[in-house]
Parts: C-alpha cells; structure tokens; sequence
C-alpha cells in the first residue's frame, strides 16, 4: 500500500462548480499536511497548509483534514478556468525529514 | 523577491554520461532540497541540504549526488545516466528546512536520457 493515495483524474467541471480533491494516507503519524497546485511546464506552488484536524479556509479554497480517517481534502468553490492544474497532496514524513506527495490530480475547468 | 531559479531548463544526455543540475534558492533560504519528478512515481525525495551540509536523503542510488555552496546554491549531479533518469528535477529552498517553514519550487529542469 502506497503511504498517500491521490485519484490522478482527469476531473473535468464547468466554471463556477465546486471542486472537491481527496487524499488518503496510510501513516497515522503524519501531522503536517500541504496541497499544491502545479500548472504545465512549471513547479509546485504552495495553496495550503494545515496540522491539525478541522477546517482551514483561504479565499475560495478550504482544506480539510480528518486524521481518524487518514483522509485530506480540497475543496474549491466558484472554480475558475485559470484554477486547471494538476494539484497534489503531500505530507511531512513521520521523521520529518522529507515531504511525501500524491501523484497529483489533473483537474480542467470550462469556461 | 526572486523565485528558485533552476538551470538548465532542459536537457538531452545519452546514458552513460553524467549531468549537472543547477538551483539558486530564494535569497536568504538556507536549506535546499532536490526532488525527481516522474509520471510513474511522481514526486519523490532525492536529498536535502543545509549550510552546505547533506541533512536527509532519499531512496536514491548513490549515482544521485548533490552539494550546497555557501552561498547556499545547490547543485545535483547524476553520473552513468540511465534511460529511468528521465524526469522533472525540482529543487526548493525553504528558510530552514523546519515542518514550519513552507518549501518553494523552482520550475524544474527536464531531463531526457536517450
């Protein structure tokens, strides 16, 4: 079993939607969870960071972290044509030493 | 502020021959690390740096090498390249390398091993 899970996709949606992208992870002891969003021919940048168990909200994007069930998500409300990226999920590993990402999630919105 | 500037961009090497993969982290970020990025594998750990000291390391061969100046810019070398070497490197820099202290990357050099 891989340590984090992501759905690849492709998710397709029309503007304005709402976005929802999951990770699960199989290591209870991962604390610190991030997304990033990485458009073609560029690097990873940074959306979200969160600790804790709960809700983190920034705009039209909210991560969410539910550690009972090792699950992780993204939501993005009133989605944007410039919002199509590929976005990843990723995790401190338990040594803390190293971040340990998801394959990422191709997501395209229509305008 | 300047960004994590990778060079080259892109790059063709045949297999056997070695590479050497440049990074400038943003200005006063003293850790550096390198990650190779695959559509199989995706993103995965190859090593980090802190004032010119090798800090962790991934699950790489040891053919995957890397070095901090002390101005603290980086550079990753792959010697005996093999056609699996073919992959997105990404290198990122981070203030100290701390869970609180968030990585920014560079656009990466794309690497091709004919």
């Amino acid at each position: 079993q891989k340590e984090v899970e992501q759905d690849p996709g492709p998710l397709s949606v029309p503007e304005g939607a709402i976005v929802s992208l999951n990770c699960t992870y199989s290591n209870s002891a991962f604390q610190y969870f991030m997304w990033y969003r990485q458009y073609s021919r560029k690097g990873p940048e940074l959306l979200m960071y969160t600790y804790s168990s709960g809700n983190k909200e920034d705009g039209r994007f909210t991560a969410q972290v539910d550690k009972s069930s090792k699950y992780i998500s993204l939501f993005i409300r009133d989605s944007q044509p410039s919002d199509s990226a590929t976005y990843l999920c990723a995790m401190l590993n338990q040594a803390g030493t190293a971040l340990i990402f998801g394959k990422g999630t191709t997501l395209s919105v229509s305008s | 502020k300047a960004g994590v500037t990778q060079t080259p961009r892109y790059l063709i090497k045949t297999r056997g021959q070695q590479v050497t993969l440049s990074c400038s982290p943003i200005s006063g970020h003293r850790s550096v690390s390198w990650y190779q990025q695959t559509p199989g594998q995706g993103l995965q750990f190859l090593f980090e740096y802190f004032s010119e000291t090798q800090r962790n390391k991934g699950n790489f061969p040891g053919r995957f090498s890397g070095r901090q100046f002390s101005n603290s810019r980086s550079e990753m070398n792959v010697s005996t390249l093999e056609l699996g070497d073919s992959a997105l490197y990404l290198c990122a820099s981070s203030w100290d390398g701390s869970y609180n202290s968030p990585l920014h990357f560079g656009n990466g050099t794309r690497l091709t091993v004919t």
